[in-house]
């Protein structure tokens, strides 16, 4: 049962406009939300993450946006570039194990 | 610098072969992790292990057992490998806290023929 949900699996966007990445969750235990990058024949790397406390992150071009009461969130990119086309995969955590909660990814395609 | 390291990029066995992935983080990390991609599915948990010697089962973990015997080293085992075993392999590790930010290694592509 996918407790993480990407229901876009494919993004087009223009360089230099905005890039917005949606993803949904079931577990309303989730306290800690986490979005990763993965370009082809490469592991995922760290993107940004959110405490449930929060409702919003930013680091530089990054923000990740959570609406807890919708259990969305979100990670918008501006502006985007070439560079970041990759799969975009969106993770959940809860305090009480460890192991993350992966959704199935979206992949973006950032075109000049 | 970070580093987790997969023993091979890319594997080709035959089924019913035993095979050993092995993971390798130089972090000092207390909790490791094996999750195999396949397209259309995201990544999905085999096993992790938080401490030498403890495991616990993710969301797929039949037909796979694990091993770790060192703090730095986490070794996914195939039994015996059946085609449907064919996937993209990704380790990764992360501290105590926070655990949940994981590093991952580049994976192992195995195709189980």
């Amino acid at each position: 049962d996918q407790q993480v949900k990407q229901n876009s699996p494919s993004l087009s966007v223009q360089e230099g406009r905005i890039s917005i990445l949606n993803c949904d969750y079931t577990n309303s235990m989730f306290d800690y939300f986490l979005w990763y990058k993965k370009y082809p024949a490469e592991g995922p790397t760290f993107l940004i993450s959110i405490s449930s406390i929060k409702d919003k992150n930013e680091d530089g071009r990054f923000t990740v946006f959570l609406n807890k009461s919708a259990k969305h969130l979100s990670l918008h990119i501006v502006p985007s570039q070439p560079g970041d086309s990759a799969v975009y995969f969106c993770a959940a955590s809860e305090t009480i194990r460890r192991a993350l909660n992966f959704g199935k990814g979206t992949s973006l395609l950032v075109t000049p | 610098d970070v580093k987790v390291t997969q023993s091979s990029r890319y594997l080709v066995k035959r089924t019913g072969e035993k095979v050993f992935l092995e993971c390798v983080q130089d972090m000092d990390h207390e909790n490791m992790f094996w999750y195999r991609q396949d397209p259309g599915l995201g990544l999905r948990l085999i096993y992790f292990s938080y401490d030498v010697k403890m495991k616990e089962k993710g969301d797929i973990p039949e037909g796979y057992s694990v091993s770790r015997e060192k703090k730095e080293r986490f070794s996914l085992i195939l039994e015996s490998a059946s085609t449907n075993q064919t996937s993209m392999y990704l380790c990764a590790s992360s501290p105590l806290r926070p655990y949940n930010e994981q590093f991952f290694g580049p994976g192992t592509r195995l195709t189980v023929l």
